[in-house]
């Protein structure tokens, strides 16, 4: 069974600060994908990241996959209440249709 | 429309009732999932429709039961729950066969089991 480790588990920070999260892995994951949730809802997709080294932005968000396929970290800059969320890493294995979760980080900004 | 839309939003019932949870996603997607959620959790996978047809059961108690009537929806059927089901109720569904498995979820159905 794959795992995805994500540290930090919760993060409570200011306005203002950056913050990176990270997700790690023994495995090579075909894709990566970044979820952000907010209570009671769904996860909604942020970013796909298919190859390795690949860097991509989202306003204030960078995501980035690691060379070999098998980590990720996503930075924000200047954080706003608005990121207030639970954080989930999802990798695919190649040939599947199935997610491998991460353990998931809890962001706090607050004013 | 690019959405996937779940119904009912919150769900209360007893131990003995039987209920179901209804998916819908009209983006041409042949894959669709549902994911039980405990609180500040992952999601936890339980069914995989591929191409309408069952392809992943992870060892779900069989109180639990899916249903696929066409390539746009599928239920959970519910009954006689425990109380320990209580949770988020997740579907989503995947444009399959690319390679790239992204996943678009629904709301979510709150169930509550008394």
């Amino acid at each position: 069974t794959q795992l995805l480790e994500q540290s930090p588990q919760f993060l409570s920070i200011q306005e203002g600060e950056n913050l990176t999260v990270y997700c790690n892995s023994s495995s090579v994951f075909s894709s990566l994908q970044w979820y952000r949730q907010e209570p009671g809802e769904g996860p909604v997709l942020l970013v796909t990241v298919v190859t390795g080294g690949e860097v991509k932005k989202l306003k204030r968000l960078t995501f980035q996959f690691g060379d070999a396929r098998k980590d990720s970290s996503l930075h924000i800059t200047a954080a706003q209440p608005g990121d207030t969320g639970l954080y989930l890493c999802a990798g695919a294995e190649g040939g599947g249709n199935k997610l491998t979760f991460g353990t998931g980080t809890q962001l706090k900004v607050e004013l | 429309d690019t959405e996937v839309t779940q119904t009912p939003k919150h769900l209360v019932m007893g131990m003995t009732n039987k209920k179901s949870l209804k998916c819908e996603q009209h983006m041409g997607h042949r894959a669709m999932y549902w994911y039980k959620q405990k609180a500040k959790k992952p999601p936890e996978l339980m069914f995989v429709y591929s191409y309408e047809k069952l392809s992943i059961n992870e060892s779900v108690p069989s109180r639990f039961s899916p249903e696929c009537p066409n390539s746009s929806h599928v239920f959970l059927h519910l009954h006689t729950l425990q109380p320990e089901d209580s949770a988020l109720y997740l579907c989503a569904s995947c444009l399959s066969g690319t390679g790239i498995y992204e996943q678009f979820f629904g709301p979510g159905t709150r169930l509550t089991v008394l």
